[in-house]
């Protein structure tokens, strides 16, 4: 199947400064990808939707000052968490869909644990 | 409204037995999509088993089949012959256009 890769895969901050994770897709150009965030024991929660070349489709309740998303290229979105705060403590995990009509699927990164001091 | 709904937080099998995680969804989309994914304790997501809407054979991968009940709206995962390995969180998903809602999960547990 597709890799996505995800960088870092841990990172500790102090609180107040700016975090960058980065999500590519290794063998595939996406045009869409996807920012997901879980806290411990609960699900998946979709935050953001990131299209290559034009702005990021928040969801309802996300920041978008405070979680900006970068889509630069068909392999490469960001996810910067500005002044964190130890409330976004959290796994971050990336998702990026195949070209329409290759597959059904949405292949993930492997996550991000952000832990914020 | 909650539009997946994993009514079992945890779940325990014996070695070697089948197991089924129940899922429900609600959507009035006519297409649509169903996934499940296995997170294991590292945390990666991994792909099982997709049903697409209109798809009339339940879906088939290897130990996982996909119990679909269209009427019913529900997508039961069942695992065949679980390994220890299977011990995991197990998430039903949808897909609505583009995007994944995902349930609550379900923890699998699989006893020697």
């Amino acid at each position: 199947g597709a890799v996505v890769s995800q960088h870092p895969s841990r990172v500790i901050c102090k609180s107040g400064t700016s975090v960058k994770i980065e999500c590519r897709s290794l063998d595939f150009q996406a045009t869409t990808m996807f920012w997901y965030r879980q806290f411990p024991k609960q699900s998946l929660m979709l935050m953001a939707t990131s299209n290559e070349g034009s702005k990021a489709t928040y969801e309802q309740g996300v920041e978008k000052d405070k979680f900006l998303i970068n889509h630069a290229s068909l392999t490469l979105s960001t996810l910067t968490v500005t002044s964190a705060h130890p409330e976004d403590s959290s796994f971050y995990i990336c998702s990026a869909r195949p070209p329409s009509g290759t597959s059904n699927e949405q292949y993930f990164g492997p996550g991000t644990r952000l832990t914020v001091t | 409204a909650q539009k997946i709904t994993q009514t079992q937080p945890g779940m325990f099998v014996q070695e070697k037995e089948a197991v089924t995680l129940d899922c429900t969804y609600d959507t009035s989309d006519q297409s649509y999509g169903l996934f499940w994914y296995k997170q294991p304790s590292s945390g990666e997501m991994i792909f099982l088993i997709y049903q697409g809407s209109y798809d009339e054979q339940n879906a088939t991968e290897g130990r996982y089949s996909l119990n679909f009940q269209k009427a019913r709206k529900s997508a039961n995962l069942v695992i065949s012959a679980s390994q220890l390995g299977d011990s995991a969180m197990y998430f039903c998903a949808m897909r609505e256009a583009t995007k994944l809602v995902f349930g609550k999960g379900t923890k699998l547990t699989v006893n020697p």
